[in-house]
């Protein structure tokens, strides 16, 4: 079975500029999280989808918006871009919302800002 | 949220049992404690979850006591290729609100010949 898939895998942005990632969760899995990890920390949760629904924001300005389709996919937006968004964008899905489900992550879109 | 702290680093000889323990003393009810792996460039990897006492699986076991201040996280018999970085969460993973699950710096193992 195909895991969570993201794209792109890498990208090189330069200020100012906007950004779109997609992340396409495990068949079945209704709940996507978006997650920034910049380099040496741990990641850090930005969004949570459930049924096309916004569940959960972390502390990232509105500059970071995000989305989820009828087929659960995901995309997260990033306007204005900053030197400081340089970091492995990773998204995470997991079946629903029950609180012994398991969260699978991808393996991340790595984003450059110059 | 449930702040959870670990050892920044551990070294471990090949063949050895590695226990990285998580401390997170304000454990609410509804929190389960979940133990990430991750390489690097990589998306964290699923290795455990538990609520309470002893879980295993084929990969680790994970030791929670009666008052859930603190877990364990248990790798058999190291290899090199377990040299990576181990994140202990701890949240509500319940879907009566929102999902927040904070990761902290993690636990950088390496492991040596």
């Amino acid at each position: 079975d195909a895991g969570v898939t993201q794209s792109p895998t890498h990208l090189i942005k330069t200020r100012g500029q906007h950004v779109t990632l997609r992340c396409s969760p495990i068949s079945g899995h209704k709940s996507v999280s978006w997650y920034q990890q910049v380099l040496g920390q741990g990641p850090q949760f930005i969004f949570q989808y459930y049924e096309k629904e916004e569940r959960g924001r972390g502390n990232f300005p509105d500059r970071f918006s995000a989305r989820q389709f009828p087929n659960y996919s995901s995309e997260l937006n990033v306007n204005a871009l900053l030197l400081g968004d340089s970091a492995l964008y990773l998204c995470a899905s997991r079946p629903g919302l029950a609180g012994q489900e398991t969260q699978y992550f991808g393996p991340g879109t790595r984003l450059l800002v110059l | 949220l449930a702040k959870t702290t670990q050892p920044i680093s551990m070294d471990s000889y090949e063949g050895q049992e590695v226990n990285i323990t998580c401390s997170h003393n304000n454990i609410a009810t509804n929190d389960y404690i979940t133990w990430y792996q991750q390489f690097p460039s990589q998306g964290p990897r699923f290795i455990i979850q538990g609520y309470k006492t002893k879980v295993t699986n084929e990969v680790a076991s994970l030791f929670i006591p009666a008052d859930r201040k603190s877990s364990t996280l248990s790798l058999p018999r190291v290899s090199l290729s377990d040299t990576a970085v181990y994140y202990c969460l701890v949240g509500d993973l319940s879907g009566g609100g929102y999902q927040k699950v904070t990761f902290g710096i993690g636990t950088k193992l390496q492991v040596i010949p």
